[in-house]
Parts: C-alpha cells; structure tokens; sequence
C-alpha cells in the first residue's frame, strides 16, 4: 500500500470554525491532491499540488485553502466551516508524466469531517 | 474541461452474471481513462487504465475494458459476478493539459445478487 496517512480521519466540528485536515506521504511523489466526495456527486477536485509551494485550484476550491511546504505534507484548510463541507475528504498522490508516471492516483483512507 | 459520464448510479446483477458498468467521456482527443473501484469504508484503487495502447484493457480481478473512440466510451466488463465485487466504482478522465489530474464520474454502485 502507499504510504498516505490523513489526520483526522474523523472530525465533528461547528459552523465558523476553522479546520485543518493533513496529508502525509512517505512515498516522495510529487503531485498531492484533495478531493471531497459527496453522494451523488462523485469525487470532485478541490485542490492540487504539483511541488513544494506549487498549488492550483479544483473545481470546488470556494472556501478551501491548502498549503504545501514540504514534498510530503499537503494541508487542506477550511477557514470557517459551513455545513456544506460536511464530506469525506480523500487526499492523493501521484508520480509525474516525466518521471515515473503510471497513471494511477493512490489514495488515503479518507478523513470524515461533520459540521453542525 | 475533461468530463466522463457513468450511466446509472446502481447496479445489481445476479452472481455469476456479467457486470456491465458504463461510462462515456466528453474529448475530441483521446484522452488517459481509468476505472477504480471503492470498497466500504476505504479509499479508492486503481482497477485498469487506458493510455493509448491497445483498446483492449485488462485490469485486476477479471476486470477489462474497451475504449471505443467512435462511441467515445469505455465501458468495465466482467464476464462473471463475484460477491466480493461489490462496491462503488469510478471512471475517471485525465486533463488534456495536465495529464496528472483527473476527474471522476458520479460513480456506479454494484451490488451482486446472491
């Protein structure tokens, strides 16, 4: 399995507070991104990482921000939670086309995040 | 943008049937396609991908694929259902530009009759 670790995996938390959720890799890909996954919707890209200090916007980015100081962690934040962002969130990683590309996303196990 | 559509958000076959699972994607060029599957409770892996070689795809646990570009699909076969295929299963299209990114259909949800 790929070495990816969300923190929390759980979390309740209530309107208007902030929340971090981590990624952690230990595989030195270079792409990281996270995902939301809602029922009836899919998986829909919020935010991605194409190196150290290298972000772009998803397709859902409203409301999220991230941040990416070290090859291995990548951060989503909600600056003040809506009950809306209620979701699983998944983070993955992937290899580059120019290197070691295969194709695949790897992915964590998810973090489950509620707010009240 | 790069899009994928899966026709029909549940499934349910008989065990020892076919699974046919659809999915349709929007691009004039052919584009990377891959179907994951979901288990319970888990994060998402890679069943199969298509990257411009041979149309026919192969994947893990009996899976293939045909890309038909004159359908623009890529529908996921299996010629005989398990139990253990149930689960939730995404296709998913890569970006003309950024190839590394990818977006996911609504997913189809496969339940196997016993």
């Amino acid at each position: 399995d790929a070495g990816i670790t969300q923190s929390p995996r759980h979390k309740v938390t209530e309107t208007g507070t902030p929340v971090t959720l981590r990624c952690h890799q230990t595989e030195n890909h270079r792409y990281m991104y996270w995902y939301r996954q809602d029922p009836g919707h899919g998986l829909r890209l919020i935010h991605y990482s194409y190196g150290v200090k290298d972000t772009d916007k998803g397709e859902v980015s409203d409301g999220y921000s991230v941040s990416r100081s070290k090859t291995e962690d990548f951060l989503l934040t909600l600056e003040s939670a809506t009950s809306s962002q209620t979701s699983v969130y998944f983070c993955a990683i992937s290899e580059s086309r120019a290197t070691r590309w295969a194709g695949e996303l790897f992915f964590g196990e998810g973090s489950r995040l509620t707010v009240l | 943008a790069q899009s994928v559509t899966q026709l029909g958000s549940h499934v349910s076959v008989s065990e020892g049937a076919l699974v046919l699972l659809r999915c349709n994607y929007s691009s004039s060029v052919p584009p990377y396609l891959f179907w994951y599957v979901q288990y319970p409770n888990q994060g998402l892996q890679l069943l199969l991908k298509y990257t411009s070689a041979a149309t026919l795809v192969k994947g893990i646990n009996g899976f293939e694929a045909e890309f038909k570009k004159s359908e623009t699909s890529f529908h996921l076969t299996k010629p005989s259902a398990h139990m253990s295929d149930a689960a939730e299963y995404f296709c998913a299209v890569s970006d003309q530009i950024l190839v590394e990114k990818l977006t996911f259909g609504t997913g189809t949800r496969l339940t196997i009759i016993p």
